[in-house]
């Protein structure tokens, strides 16, 4: 069955940490590949997308994630957080024409 | 332009009766799909419609159903409501149908007491 893991369920850093985010995936054929944030308070939102090209790629607020096809993953990273990026964050995939499923997301708290 | 909209955005039912909760898509999306959030499930797919017809369902009983208007505009209801089925139920839009890329809105938290 298709499926999304995100190891971390929650993550505590402080300020100016290194932050990475593990994210696999059980998908066959050409998957799609999304990272979702949801910021306290707030809607849920496209933090980056892969669908084909280039793996790494970059998205908003300094985020980019590596698809690395024969580790079956899409990690989330941040070279320096900062207090505004704690919220969950949620992996996601698809194949083409079919619904996302996502990820059981990760709790990041980020201390000043 | 405008978001998603979900109406209500809080509600509180009883056991056995059932809720219907509304989806506005963004102007122009014509494919709405609708998640349920717990804490302990996640996010979960219910359904997806578009152009009024559901193009994909996910694994849930029948006590839930969505149905989709000419004006994109979509609805859900859950009939003989369950503890269980208390959540945060967000439907997100997108152009078209296969969701590569979803709007959401800001949901609807049901809680059945």
């Amino acid at each position: 069955a298709q499926s999304v893991s995100q190891h971390n369920h929650h993550v505590i850093l402080s300020e100016a940490a290194s932050l990475e985010l593990g994210c696999n995936y059980s998908y066959g054929g050409t998957v799609n590949l999304f990272w979702y944030v949801q910021y306290p308070g707030q809607h849920l939102q496209l933090l980056l997308k892969y669908f084909s090209g280039d793996p790494l790629v970059k998205g908003i607020k300094g985020f980019e994630a590596e698809f690395i096809k024969s580790k079956f993953s899409f990690n989330l990273r941040k070279p320096s957080v900062q207090w505004s990026d704690t919220a969950e964050y949620f992996c996601a995939a698809n194949n083409a024409g079919n619904m996302l499923t996502f990820g059981g997301g990760t709790r990041l708290m980020v201390k000043p | 332009k405008a978001g998603v909209t979900q109406t209500p955005r809080y509600l509180i039912k009883t056991r056995g009766q059932q809720v219907t909760l509304s989806c506005s898509p963004i102007s122009g999306h014509r494919s709405v799909s609708w998640y349920q959030q717990t804490p302990g499930q996640g996010l979960q797919f219910l359904f997806e419609y578009f152009s009024e017809t559901q193009r994909n369902k996910g694994n849930f009983p029948g006590r839930f159903s969505g149905r989709q208007f000419s004006n994109s505009r979509s609805e859900m209801n859950v009939s003989t409501l369950e503890l269980g089925d208390s959540a945060l139920y967000l439907c997100a839009s997108s152009q078209r149908s296969g969701a590569n890329v979803l709007t959401f809105g800001a949901g609807s938290r049901l809680t059945v007491l």
